[in-house]
């Protein structure tokens, strides 16, 4: 089944104590990011990335870092957590053609992480 | 990117039509408009784009008004699992910019 997963789906940590939300789908697709979603904001791009080892910022980088050494992972990196990063956090993956511009396929999402930070 | 402005909610009975408005009068030229809707607990999902030309598919149908200031997402017959968030996403690039939607209710 072509899917995007994500674990953990639940989290509560700590300020400070470093953690790494796992994003992998099984569709072979060239572009992933990362989205989280809060109260009244609607959902936010993070980080994104068109295909291994190429990452870009999003609209809400701060406090995040990624990584794409492999084709189908696409992991979260929170180096020290803080309370405003909160959030329930989706990851996302399409097949992405050049030039397609407006016209891009469509973007699978994973059910989500929901992060506590204390 | 460009705005766009949906009502915050809306409601619907089970098999009844659904129309949900989406403006977005500084849309250019270019922008493709994107309909993706997210159900309780879950990622968001794919409904349907287009660029000028009304579009069908499984889902839902996506009409265009000629000055592509507006447009309709129709839902031929709601269900109850219907009931979600609809998002419209004008997208000249890659990226997709999420408002926060309309919350569609359906009564049985």
């Amino acid at each position: 089944e072509a899917q995007v997963t994500q674990n953990p789906r639940y989290l509560i940590t700590v300020t400070g104590k470093k953690l790494t939300v796992t994003c992998s789908q099984n569709m072979n697709h060239e572009y992933m990011s990362w989205y989280r979603q809060d109260p009244g904001l609607g959902l936010r791009q993070i980080y994104y990335s068109m295909n291994v080892e190429v990452t870009d910022k999003g609209d809400v980088p701060e406090g995040y870092k990624v990584s794409r050494k492999e084709k189908r992972n696409f992991p979260l990196i929170l180096e020290s957590p803080s309370p405003n990063q909160t959030s329930l956090y989706f990851c996302a993956s399409s097949r992405w053609r050049r030039g397609s511009g407006g016209d891009q396929e469509t973007q699978y999402f994973g059910p989500g992480t929901r992060l506590l930070v204390l | 990117d460009a705005k766009t402005t949906q009502p915050n909610s809306m409601e619907s009975n089970e098999e009844e039509p659904v129309h949900l408005p989406c403006n977005h009068s500084t849309i250019s030229g270019t922008d493709y408009i994107h309909w993706y809707r997210q159900l309780p607990s879950q990622g968001p999902e794919y409904v349907i784009h287009g660029l000028t030309s009304n579009v069908n598919n499984r889902m839902a149908s996506l009409a265009i008004a000629e000055d592509r200031k507006s447009s309709t997402l129709i839902l031929h017959r709601a269900t109850l699992r219907d009931a979600a968030v609809y998002y419209c996403i004008l997208s000249l690039t890659d990226k997709l910019i999420f408002g926060t939607g309309t919350r569609l209710q359906v009564f049985p």
